[in-house]
């Protein structure tokens, strides 16, 4: 097990709808980093966030944000679903930012829109 | 920003022969190279990683190589076994947040 832990692991919504997916970072790291991934392609960047702010962008639209708390926590939230948001959405947490180090990622969570 | 292409897309073998997986780069600046291996449901774990000061890293069955001059690192799995059968992904950072980019992944299935 890696420490990093995610919650909901299955999740259904609704196309329109808004989601909040919750990551909890292994214990001493203080970024994390959110990824999609969609059915048969690797890992796509959403963003990252070290001591409470957004610390690097991937190419998603405004829709997709986050937030990361005090305890290094973070959540993703999308709104306005659409079809294609339908993957598994991963978060992977880090020892610091600027210097490259092992990301672990949590067991994901999957979101299917319909 | 980076961009990493890996070949082949799939890769059949008979168990106990060895697999090769090669990715290329195009971020020079790139100093740390993971390799990820996804089985079906389940998240990518990691399994070996090399830095951009050494050549080759090995941890049993599994050895990774590094061409910085080439841009390319290779994913060597020998006596390859049943329970290799997975997707695998090279990645490589990029950007202010160092980022990991990945590769589009490699099917390998491992025939008994």
């Amino acid at each position: 097990e890696t420490g990093v832990t995610q919650s909901p692991t299955h999740l259904i919504k609704t196309r329109g709808q808004q989601v909040t997916l919750r990551c909890s970072s292994q214990s001493g790291h203080n970024t994390v980093s959110w990824y999609q991934q969609a059915l048969g392609q690797g890992p796509q960047f959403i963003f990252q966030y070290y001591r409470e702010e957004e610390n690097g962008r991937g190419n998603f639209p405004p829709r997709f944000s986050g937030l990361q708390f005090p305890n290094y926590s973070s959540e993703l939230n999308v709104n306005a679903l659409e079809l294609d948001d339908s993957a598994l959405y991963l978060c992977a947490s880090s020892l610091v930012p600027a210097r490259v180090t092992e990301a672990f990622f949590g067991q994901g969570t999957r979101l299917t829109v319909v | 920003g980076e961009n990493v292409e890996q070949h082949p897309s799939t890769l059949s073998v008979q168990e106990g022969d060895s697999a090769v997986i090669k990715c290329t780069y195009s971020d020079s600046a790139s100093n740390y190279f993971p390799w990820y291996k996804q089985e079906l449901g389940k998240r990518p774990q990691l399994i070996i990683d090399i830095r951009s000061n050494v050549g080759e890293k090995k941890d049993q069955r599994i050895a990774v190589t590094l061409n910085k001059t080439a841009k390319h690192f290779s994913l060597h799995i020998t006596e390859t076994q049943p329970e290799d059968s997975a997707v695998y992904f090279c990645a490589a950072p990029s950007g202010s947040a160092r980022q990991l980019t990945f590769g589009s992944g490699t099917q390998l299935t491992v025939l008994p």
